[in-house]
């Protein structure tokens, strides 16, 4: 079965701290792996995409991290601030097919002062 | 200034009435997608749409409708028969999904009363 599993649920850092993300996936075949950001209230917002043949991605403050192998994904986010506040979303697609996109449940960040 | 527009931003249903949300985008996409989210759930694929007059059931169809008369234009109808209507509607476009991004509207949130 399609499954894609985040981890923590929900995480509280302090403003300036760095934190990671994790993401683990049974689809297959594999196409890519995309990371989300949602703000409360909004749809979500594409921070990286990462294919089978890329181990690394970063987007400013954000790193992603794919490895194929052992079907796993993070995201590293370095001197988080205030707005870093939001959902983050594993959403993983199967080769070539338009409804076999398989999106996380999220973990919710919150960034405190 | 290009992207994906949903409107209303907030809608209540009494019980028994179907409502429409709408979507509509400019950015020359062919796929439209639309996708519930309940919290703490990944989203669900209600329908998709690769092309114009032409859709697919997703994995939760079932007391949904839509139509893609357009290319621009993918609404949505919520019916009286879907029982659990209650949840945040976001709608996303995109190329041929395949490796390229999904762009998502700024979702429509339904509560029925």
């Amino acid at each position: 079965k399609n499954q894609v599993e985040q981890s923590p649920q929900s995480l509280i850092i302090l403003e300036g701290k760095n934190c990671t993300l994790q993401c683990n996936y049974t689809v297959s075949p594999f196409s890519n792996l995309r990371w989300y950001k949602q703000d409360t209230g909004r749809g979500p917002v594409s921070l990286t995409i990462m294919t089978f043949s890329e181990n690394t991605k970063s987007n400013g403050r954000y790193t992603a991290t794919l490895d194929a192998d052992t079907k796993q994904s993070s995201l590293h986010i370095t001197a988080s601030q205030l707005s870093d506040s939001a959902s983050y979303i594993c959403v993983v697609s199967a080769q070539t097919s338009y409804d076999k996109v398989i999106f996380g449940p999220g973990t919710s960040l919150s960034v405190i002062p | 200034d290009g992207g994906i527009t949903q409107s209303p931003k907030y809608l209540f249903r009494k019980e028994g009435q179907n409502v429409t949300l709408s979507c509509e985008q400019n950015l020359n996409h062919d796929a439209m997608y639309w996708y519930r989210q309940d919290p703490g759930q990944g989203l669900r694929l209600i329908y998709y749409s690769q092309i114009v007059n032409d859709f697919q059931k997703g994995d939760i169809a079932e007391g949904y409708s839509v139509s893609r008369e357009k290319k621009e234009s993918f609404p949505l109808t919520v019916t009286s028969a879907q029982k659990n209507p209650t949840a945040f509607y976001l709608c996303a476009s995109s190329p041929p999904w395949g490796n390229t991004e999904a762009f998502f509207g700024q979702g429509t949130r339904l509560t029925v009363v």
